[in-house]
């Protein structure tokens, strides 16, 4: 069956414009996860979605960055205002149920670029 | 959620058997163990989980002794295709806590 999808794979904006990152989950899958991930670093917890609620917002880095998810499907992270150090490649993962134990179905990635 | 700590780069050869060992000294008794690979340009790949003793698949094996405080992921006879960053993490099945803490991983290179 069809994985987790992100669109675009790549996106090269100027700062201080606004950027929308999209992610459709696979069928089914209750949890929807976002991270980021900067150049050679691990990987950084954003945020997380339950249905379409967020119970853990703790981490988006700042007030410019914003997430929802609309019929326990699709999901889009926003970033306002963008600055150079939101450069990164931005992953959004998908489980069938909500909880650190249980496996997590990765996209590509989105990689953004902020000039 | 737990911490771990694992080397943070690794070489072999092929044709080895590559062992990856994490220590999670604070692990609770509900918590799960998670190997996750990673290649260049794509998103973590879930390999093995596991709770205690031994769990294999195709993949790999997953050591994990008594106490729990550490965990070893076993590749056997390794490939060039290996190359990979792997990630150990632990936490547990349901509750509030969503997130996954993967931190920088080790960087496994494997050498013909």
């Amino acid at each position: 069956g069809a994985g987790v999808s992100q669109s675009p794979s790549n996106k090269v904006t100027e700062k201080g414009k606004d950027v929308e990152l999209r992610c459709d989950p696979i069928s089914g899958h209750t949890a929807l996860y976002w991270y980021r991930q900067s150049l050679g670093q691990g990987l950084e917890f954003l945020i997380y979605f339950q249905g379409n609620s967020a119970p853990d917002k703790s981490g988006l880095p700042s007030d410019r960055f914003s997430a929802e998810r609309t019929g326990g499907s699709v999901s889009t992270l926003t970033i306002q205002r963008t600055q150079q150090e939101d450069s990164a490649v931005y992953l959004c993962a998908s489980s069938l149920v909500q909880g650190t134990a249980y496996e997590q179905y990765f996209g590509p990635g989105t990689r953004l670029t902020v000039t | 959620l737990a911490k771990t700590t694992q080397p943070i780069s690794m070489d072999s050869y092929e044709g080895q058997e590559v062992n990856i060992t994490c220590s999670h000294n604070n692990i609770a008794t509900n918590d799960y163990i998670t190997w996750y690979q990673q290649f260049p340009s794509q998103g973590p790949r879930f390999i093995i989980q596991g709770y205690k003793t031994k769990v294999t698949n195709e993949v790999a094996s997953l050591f994990i002794p008594a106490d729990r405080k550490s965990s070893t992921l076993s590749l056997p006879r390794v490939s060039l295709s290996d190359t990979a960053v792997y990630y150990c993490l632990v936490g547990e099945r349901g509750g509030s806590q969503g997130n996954l803490i993967f931190g920088k991983g080790t960087k496994l290179s494997v050498k013909p």
